[in-house]
């Protein structure tokens, strides 16, 4: 099975900071890695697909990049809705999602 | 556009079966690939398998094989998921999830989400 890591695990940030998460594949997965945002309570949230397209309706202060093992979702400047946990996860043999990284308020 | 409407909170004995069930409205099932995660309490997201549209069967998560059923009713347009022997451990949030892909290989993302159904598993 492909293993996901995200990195941090928890990050405390401010309102208007740029905050960076990543996730690594325990092998290439080409660009089949997907993230999402949950909220407490709630189902999760598709954010962007295929590494970098943004789902529709998903502000455009969220972006993803990478390839073969390494991604990174990046959010250019925090509002106070972006405060959730997000997971990354691939599709490239099977399914399997990231830890999540648990995005606080600082 | 898709909703996805899951059953109500269930509380089963250890060794029971659960059955949690996920209506769609705004397609019809056979136009969906449903996929079904679970999180148990304050962990992360665990997929547990669905619809393979490359090989049009279904797939399970090797940890539930055995003891996880996922069936649909085209008729209903509902997908059901069933698990069995249920231990404490299988308390969790369990949410149906219609995948979507774009072109090329193996691009699946879960783009519609049902609201999740409490499982409680507990003597």
């Amino acid at each position: 099975d492909i293993q996901m890591t995200q990195s941090p695990s928890s990050l405390s940030a401010s309102v208007g900071d740029r905050v960076t998460i990543t996730c690594r594949a325990s092998q290439s997965i080409s660009s089949y890695l997907n993230w999402y945002q949950q909220k407490p309570g709630k189902a999760p949230k598709l954010l962007i697909y295929a590494a970098s397209s943004l789902q529709s309706g998903v502000p455009s202060r969220f972006s993803g990049s990478g390839s073969g093992t390494d991604f990174t979702l990046t959010i250019s400047s925090l509002q106070p809705e972006d405060f959730a946990t997000y997971y990354c996860q691939q599709s490239y043999s099977s399914i399997t999602f990231g830890q999540g990284t648990r995005l606080e308020i600082k | 556009q898709v909703q996805l409407v899951q059953s109500g909170a269930e509380v089963k004995k250890p060794g029971a079966s659960v059955k949690v069930s996920c209506k769609v409205s705004g397609y019809t099932l056979t136009e969906l690939s449903m996929h079904w995660v679970r999180q148990a309490p304050g962990k992360g997201l665990e997929w547990m398998g669905g619809f393979d549209p490359e090989d049009g069967e279904t797939i399970y998560a090797q940890k539930f094989q055995g003891r996880v059923t996922m069936t649909e009713d085209t008729s209903t347009d509902t997908a059901y998921m069933e698990l069995s022997s249920l231990r404490s451990e299988d308390t969790a949030v369990y949410y149906c999830a219609s995948l979507g892909y774009c072109s090329g290989g193996s691009c699946y993302y879960m783009d519609v989400w049902g609201k999740g159904t409490t499982v409680t598993v507990s003597s």
